[in-house]
């Protein structure tokens, strides 16, 4: 079964750090393209972060520049997301999403982690 | 950034009826065009790509059309399990934007 599982998720500070992970499996995950996308509570989907199949490109949201960083790591069908220095309106449930290998539409999901940014 | 507006917001219709949903774009897009489903408390589903391809698994009720700036997702006949929210999606060009989506209700 092709499948993603975010973990990583929690309750932060203002300020802090989470790194946030997904685990591919049923796929060839070397072969795909990844992406985040996250939801604050109540609102539409914005994406996040998008890194090319051999990690050799990589593309932030402006709202998430300089503070996030997408990485995977093929080997262990894996990847990743740093968050650093966390504001209260990064507060939303992050999905993994698999980019297809034609028209780039988001294909499969993961069930999605929650962060939550509140003193 | 391309800006992605769906109307209506949110639409309530009964189970049989005919729904569209209209997605427009601030620039042209071709045919880089996606559509989801969400249901509460779910991750989105792919139901549409490249504007008028049914993703694998999809009932045949759901039909996208358009290119270029309109687009528009079809349901032909609400079943119960249609009722959640729809979001767009453009794939021309970084950063990938959303519609602000359109909540499908029961009437």
């Amino acid at each position: 079964e092709v499948q993603l599982v975010e973990s990583g998720g929690g309750s932060v500070q203002p300020g802090g750090s989470l790194r946030l992970s997904c685990a591919a499996s049923g796929f060839t995950f070397s072969s795909y393209d990844m992406n985040w996308v996250r939801q604050a509570p109540g609102k539409g989907l914005e994406w996040v972060s998008n890194i090319r199949s051999r990690g050799d490109y990589i593309y932030h949201a402006d709202s998430v520049k300089g503070r996030f960083t997408i990485s995977r790591d093929n080997a262990k069908n894996s990847l990743y997301l740093q968050m650093n220095s966390l504001r209260a309106e990064d507060t939303a449930v992050y999905y993994c999403a698999r980019v297809r290998t034609t028209w780039d539409a988001f294909d499969i999901w993961g069930q999605g982690t929650m962060v939550t940014v509140s003193s | 950034d391309i800006q992605m507006t769906q109307s209506p917001s949110s639409v309530s219709a009964s189970v049989g009826d005919r729904v569209t949903i209209t997605c427009r774009a601030s620039q042209g897009v071709g045919r880089w065009l996606a559509w989801y489903q969400q249901k509460p408390g779910k991750a989105p589903n792919l139901l549409i790509y490249a504007a008028s391809s049914l993703e694998s698994g999809v009932p045949s009720r759901f039909s996208g059309s358009g290119s270029g700036t309109d687009f528009t997702l079809t349901i032909s006949s609400l079943q119960p399990e249609d009722f959640a929210t729809y979001y767009c999606q453009q794939a021309n060009s970084f950063p990938p934007t959303f519609g602000q989506g359109t909540r499908l209700d029961i009437k």
